[in-house]
Formats: structure tokens, C-alpha cells, sequence
């Protein structure tokens, strides 16, 4: 059974950058997309983009293009997520899920645990 | 991408049938069957309930359906009991491997 660990809790500045890792275990790394995806305090789920691990190809919400870059390392089965010039709105939960970038896979199962990022001067 | 359209709330009593909607457009809902639904419970991960907008998981049980009408998909749970008292969000393939979430909708039962 996949399961998926994600890095700890983070409190950044706001102008830097976070990276918040997500391990998979359980499975073959390569055969599934990781989807990311944040909640904001008070907010619903918002797609952040997602990744063919496969292919190292990655796609991005519009929101969050040149700023977001989403990658994965097979010989560590873990996929990344770095989201730079961050600001107070990217407080927020982050989760990784498996699926997700269509070709076959257009549902995401399992989830992490989430990782919590805070922006504050 | 707008998010998709959920009610912000329903509410039922045990035992009682709810449905929840999710509204999108010919771009998103409309054009594809891939659909998902997830229950989201405070502090803990979303979990998948629905896929490719009838599909039920191994382990998820069948009180709850999937359907769908033209841009419009939904949710339906059936013999409402305590423990479904959660958030759910809809999630569709929006094209060229984009998706969009719904904003949301918290199920009270009552």
C-alpha cells in the first residue's frame, strides 16, 4: 500500500522560498503522477499542479506560474514542491497525493499528512 | 480556472439522503468523466470517495454515489450517519493535464 510522508512544518519570510519534500513508499515511484495541493486557513482544496515522475514533465495551476516549480527524484521516490517570493496568502497547509495529470490517472489517492507553511515577517 | 460551484452547506439527520452539487462548465465537468470526490475531516488528509464520477474505492462504503448531468456532477450520501459530518470537495480534469477543485461544502448532520 502507498503511503506518502511529507517534510515538517516550515515558517518562512516573506521573499524567500520553501520546499516541502513528500516520500513515497509502498509502490513503484514512477508508475503515478504527484499532485500538490494547498488549503489557506478558512479555504477550500486548491490544485497547485502536478507531476509525471516518469517523464520529469511537470504542470502548473496559472496562479502559481514562475513561482512554483514541482520535481521528483526517482532514486529517492520523492517528489518536491518549491514555491518562491512567498507572501502572508501562501500560509497555508500543502499536501501531496498520488494521481492526478491526466493520462489514466485523473484521481488522487493517497494523500500526505500535510505540511504547514507559514509566511511572516 | 474558477473553482467549481458546491453549496457551502447541507445538513440532514441520520438516515436521511443528501446531495451534494458541483457546477463547473463545458471545459471541466462538462467534457470529461472524471469527476472525484473527497471527504476532508479537520486535521487529517482528504480521502477519495468518488472517481471518474460514479467509481467507489475498495473500503468507501456504497451510501455514497456519484452521478453526473451535463456541467453538473453530484454527490449523493445516503443513511446519513454521524461520522460523515465532514467537508467535501468535487475535483475535476479541466484539460491539457489541469484540474480544478469546488469551493467546498460542509455537511452537518444534525
Amino acid at each position: 500500500q502507498v503511503q506518502l510522508v511529507q517534510s515538517g512544518a516550515e515558517v518562512k519570510k516573506p521573499g524567500s522560498s520553501v520546499r516541502v519534500s513528500c516520500k513515497a513508499s509502498g509502490g513503484t515511484f514512477s508508475d503515478y503522477p504527484i499532485t500538490w495541493v494547498r488549503q489557506a486557513p478558512g479555504q477550500g482544496l486548491e490544485w497547485m499542479g502536478g507531476i509525471n515522475p516518469l517523464l520529469g514533465t511537470a504542470k502548473y495551476a496559472q496562479k502559481f506560474q514562475g513561482r512554483l516549480t514541482i520535481t521528483a527524484d526517482e532514486s529517492t521516490s520523492t517528489a518536491y514542491m518549491e514555491l518562491s517570493n512567498l507572501r502572508s496568502e501562501d500560509t497555508a497547509i500543502y499536501y501531496c497525493a498520488r494521481g492526478g495529470y491526466g493520462s489514466g490517472s485523473y484521481s488522487v489517492d493517497p494523500w500526505g499528512q500535510g505540511t504547514l507553511v507559514t509566511v511572516s515577517s | 480556472q474558477s473553482a467549481l460551484t458546491q453549496p457551502r452547506s447541507v445538513s440532514g439527520s441520520p438516515g436521511q439522503s443528501v446531495t451534494i452539487s458541483c457546477t463547473g462548465s463545458s471545459g471541466d465537468v462538462g467534457a470529461y468523466n472524471y469527476v472525484s470526490w473527497y471527504q476532508h475531516h479537520p486535521d487529517k488528509a482528504p480521502q477519495l470517495m468518488i472517481y471518474d464520477v460514479t467509481k467507489r474505492p475498495s473500503g468507501v462504503p456504497d451510501r455514497f454515489s456519484g452521478s453526473k448531468s451535463g456541467n453538473t456532477a453530484s454527490l449523493t450520501i445516503s443513511g446519513l450517519q454521524a461520522e460523515d459530518e465532514a467537508d467535501y470537495y468535487c475535483f475535476s480534469y479541466a484539460g491539457t493535464f489541469t484540474f480544478v477543485f469546488g469551493g467546498g461544502t460542509h455537511l452537518t448532520v444534525l
